[in-house]
């Protein structure tokens, strides 16, 4: 059984360019959400993808998108890239939705914005 | 009041001692709850969860639920130096996010 994968691991962008982050989840796990982790902080939900459609999204402006492939592999893509959006970007994935028993993180990218 | 509140820390103990980490949340409507460890560069690994009043207890570690108080705990027994970690609570709701708090980095001194 496979965990979680990120790619890349680490990631240098200038502001206003676009970005994508790749994320394939733990073997039959149909359920994946993405996270920003600031420095010193606790991680911050963006949004979640349950079979191929987004079904929670948290306080990211819209330049923050995602898709769900039908093997339950996600992208997160960010548009004119700022500053403030340097962080650990987290993937997650869980059996189900609303899953009791946790989410399973990957090694998430560090993307710095110059 | 913010969502997830962890006491502050840092929290430092010596090896063999017990580490108590704290957190209170606003929503009463939270269906579980987690605790995470996360080494400095890492990523959040999951240690427990809980979702029943109670305690439950897993090796060296016990997580505690007061959903009257609104209040999880996570009690590390017998701390070793590789415990070092920043420890993450979080729970979920209805809408099945999973909310952290700040975290508590925890520093066991040999």
């Amino acid at each position: 059984e496979t965990g979680v994968t990120q790619s890349p691991t680490h990631l240098i962008k200038t502001r206003g360019q676009q970005v994508t982050l790749r994320c394939s989840s733990q073997s039959g796990h149909n359920t994946v959400s993405w996270y920003q982790q600031a420095l010193g902080q606790g991680p911050q939900f963006i949004f979640q993808y349950y079979r191929e459609e987004e079904n929670g999204r948290g306080n990211f402006p819209p330049r923050f998108s995602g898709l769900q492939f039908p093997n339950y592999s996600s992208e997160l893509n960010v548009n004119a890239l700022e500053l403030d959006d340097s962080a650990l970007y987290l993937c997650a994935s869980s059996l189900r939705q609303g899953s009791n028993y946790g989410y399973t993180f990957g090694s998430g990218t560090r993307l710095t914005i110059v | 009041q913010k969502e997830v509140e962890q006491n502050s820390g840092p929290l430092s103990v010596p090896e063999g001692a017990i580490a108590s980490l704290n957190c209170t949340y606003s929503d009463r409507g939270s269906q579980s709850f987690f605790w995470y460890r996360q080494y400095s560069g890492k990523s959040p690994e999951l240690i427990m969860f809980i979702y029943s009043n109670g305690d439950k207890e897993d090796g060296r570690f016990t997580a505690q639920l007061n959903k009257a108080s609104q209040y999880v705990s996570l009690l590390i027994r017998d701390s070793q130096p590789s415990d070092s970690a920043t420890y993450l609570c979080a729970l979920t709701g209805s809408n099945y996010k999973l909310t952290f708090g700040k975290g508590t980095l925890l520093t066991v001194n040999p």
